[in-house]
Formats: C-alpha cells, structure tokens, sequence
C-alpha cells in the first residue's frame, strides 16, 4: 500500500540556519502531497500542499516541491526561528475513498530551534 | 470558524471500562474523520463520514470500536472493553469537500490504566 518515510529525528538547529527534512513516499497513481507541523499541546495544521509533480508548496518561508522522479517531497527552509521548534509530519492522499481522501502520514520529524 | 472542537482532551480509565469521545467539526464542513496517533508515530487513518454515512472504515478499527454521526454534525467514537493497546492520541479532522484540506482538532489523549 501506500506509505511515507521520513527523515528520523529529532532534528536540533541554531536560530537561522537552513533546515531540511527529508520525505519521501511510495504510491500508486498520483497522490497529493502535504506537510503537517503540530506544536506542542496542539492539534496539526496544514503546512502547505502540492497537488501535482513539480509543484511547490510555501508557507511561512517553509518550500517543498513534489518531485515524481525521486519520489520526494522534501521541507525546507531558509532561516528557522525558535517559534519553528514542534513536530513536523509528511503526508499523502491515498486513493480517494468515495468523495474524500484519506491521508497517510510518515512518523513525524521532531524540530528543536535553538537561539 | 471556531475550528474542530475534540472532547474531552484527556481520558484516563480502567483496562476494560468503556469510553467515549466527541468531536464537532467546523460548521459547513460535511466530511469527517478520525485518526488515532500512538506515541512517536504519526496519525493512522480510522474512519471517514460524509454527512451521516460511515463510509469507510480501516482494519484498525476492530469490533470494540464504533464511530457515529447522527445527523451529520457532530461525531461520537466509542471503544468498548478498553485494552492496554488502545492507550493513543484520537484525532478528528473534518473538510468541506473530498479535495480540501482536512482540519485537525487538538484530539483526546486515552491512558488506560
């Protein structure tokens, strides 16, 4: 079936350095593609979304571009601040299940800011 | 929009006790889920509603447990003859339509004791 590999964490960064997270997936057809971050005590929140090969998603100076080739999807950002720190899931939509799409998450990426 | 409301957040009981949770979704939203999130893990899919109907259902869900939603607002998960394994966070989403962003609320956290 379908499924998400992430980058194992947890990640620990200095304030404005680059970050990276790793995601990658196995799908049959052509699934959208979502980055989730959930803070702590809270629910998650969409991040951004591509829905498409060589899409890019952005929010909040976080980038990733569906790359069909290599099967990835992978979190970026330029300049991370404290208020990054929380957890970070990967996700896609698995084949539509009569009128909604089922999201199937990799195991979450935990990200600590440092200042 | 007051967002996807989940209660309670935190439930603590008894191996073998029964326990329910409530999750009401955003208002027009006619789509919604749950997921169930063990620790260190990402959620896991468990059951989907359009309006009232169950439509899908995933092999995690065994027969201990069962999902509602009368009239298609707000949603009832139940779990019957609690086992140490049910021990997660449940998380309930909803969306307005089957290619839109699904919403998450804070979920409730089950301990089984």
């Amino acid at each position: 079936g379908n499924s998400v590999t992430q980058m194992e964490g947890p990640v620990t960064l200095s304030e404005e350095a680059f970050l990276t997270i790793n995601c990658t997936y196995t799908a049959t057809g052509y699934p959208s593609l979502f980055w989730y971050v959930q803070y702590p005590g809270e629910g998650l929140q969409l991040l951004l979304k591509a829905t498409k090969a060589d899409d890019k998603g952005s929010n909040k100076g976080f980038e990733a571009t569906y790359r069909k080739e290599t099967t990835s999807f992978h979190l970026e950002k330029g300049s991370v601040q404290v208020s990054d720190s929380a957890v970070y899931f990967c996700a896609l939509s698995d084949l539509p299940i009569q009128g909604a799409q089922k999201l199937v998450f990799g195991q979450g990426t935990r990200l600590t800011i440092n200042p | 929009d007051t967002g996807v409301s989940q209660d309670p957040r935190h439930k603590i009981t008894k191996r073998g006790q029964n326990v329910t949770f409530r999750c009401d979704p955003i208002s027009e939203h006619n789509r919604l889920y749950w997921y169930r999130q063990t620790l260190g893990q990402g959620p896991e899919f468990l059951t989907y509603f359009q309006n009232e109907a169950q439509l899908e259902k995933s092999r995690l869900l065994s027969d201990r447990f069962s999902a509602e939603r009368p009239k298609g607002s707000f949603s009832t998960l139940e779990i019957q003859r609690t086992e140490q394994g049910d021990s997660a966070m449940y998380l309930c989403a909803s969306s307005l339509s089957g290619d839109q962003p699904q919403h998450f609320g804070d979920g409730t956290r089950l301990s089984i004791l």
